[in-house]
């Protein structure tokens, strides 16, 4: 069965400073695809990165960035520079493609609180 | 605006009622899926539509239905509630382009926050 674990319960940090929040996903199946997904105060689901098994480069998208690495099935999310609008509670997931909904597994999330 | 419309956003009920939440995916989307969070619970997948037909089924509890109507819209009943069942309950649907392969993306509607006193 799939799993994602997001260690980090809650994280603060004081705005202007890096953060990165961990993701370590488990499953048996060679394709699969990962999430991001970021939840603010307001309460919507927002969808922030796609990625799939095979295509391990690293993204960055502005402040944010995201480092998968299949040899320690990690799909970390770093923010750079954080800012207070980027505090939310940010969750990563794991699908395993075939778009059944018990096989698109988040993990608990992580809230991160930015400080002025 | 994701395009996903939940109705309604609150609600306050009494413990033995029975509600019913109702979602309209985003256009052109015809697949839709129903998730509880609740604070110790994280999300939870209840449940999946496809075109009208239940396509896969999660922790869903008996007292819980749904169904997908002609149009795609979509209602989560809950019945004979409990205070446990308070939660925010999500909506959330996609392209479900099989015909291409890959996972799709869920996009979620803002939820509806269900209150049991």
């Amino acid at each position: 069965a799939q799993k994602v674990t997001q260690a980090q319960t809650e994280i603060s940090v004081v705005e202007k400073e890096d953060v990165t929040l961990d993701c370590v996903y488990e499953t048996r199946d060679t394709t699969y695809y990962l999430f991001w997904y970021k939840q603010p105060p307001s309460g919507e689901l927002v969808f922030l990165i796609r990625r799939n098994s095979f295509d391990e480069q690293n993204e960055i998208s502005g402040r944010y960035s995201w480092n998968f690495q299949k040899s320690t099935s990690s799909f970390n999310f770093t923010i750079t520079a954080s800012q207070v609008v980027d505090s939310a509670v940010y969750f990563c997931a794991l699908s395993l493609g075939d778009n059944y909904g018990q096989n698109f597994v988040f993990g608990p999330g992580t809230r991160l609180s930015v400080l002025p | 605006d994701s395009g996903v419309t939940q109705t309604p956003k609150h609600l306050i009920t009494a413990t033995g009622q029975r509600v019913t939440l109702r979602c309209s995916p985003r256009s052109g989307d015809l697949s839709v899926y129903w998730y509880q969070q609740s604070l110790d619970q994280g999300l939870q997948f209840l449940i999946q539509y496809y075109n009208g037909e239940e396509r896969a089924k999660g922790n869903i509890l008996e007292r819980f239905s749904a169904q997908q109507f002609p149009d795609l819209h979509s209602e989560l009943n809950l019945s004979s509630l409990e205070l446990g069942d308070s939660a925010l309950y999500f909506c959330a649907s996609s392209v479900d382009d099989r015909g291409t392969g890959g996972a799709n993306v869920l996009t979620f509607g803002a939820g509806s926050r269900l209150t049991v006193l």
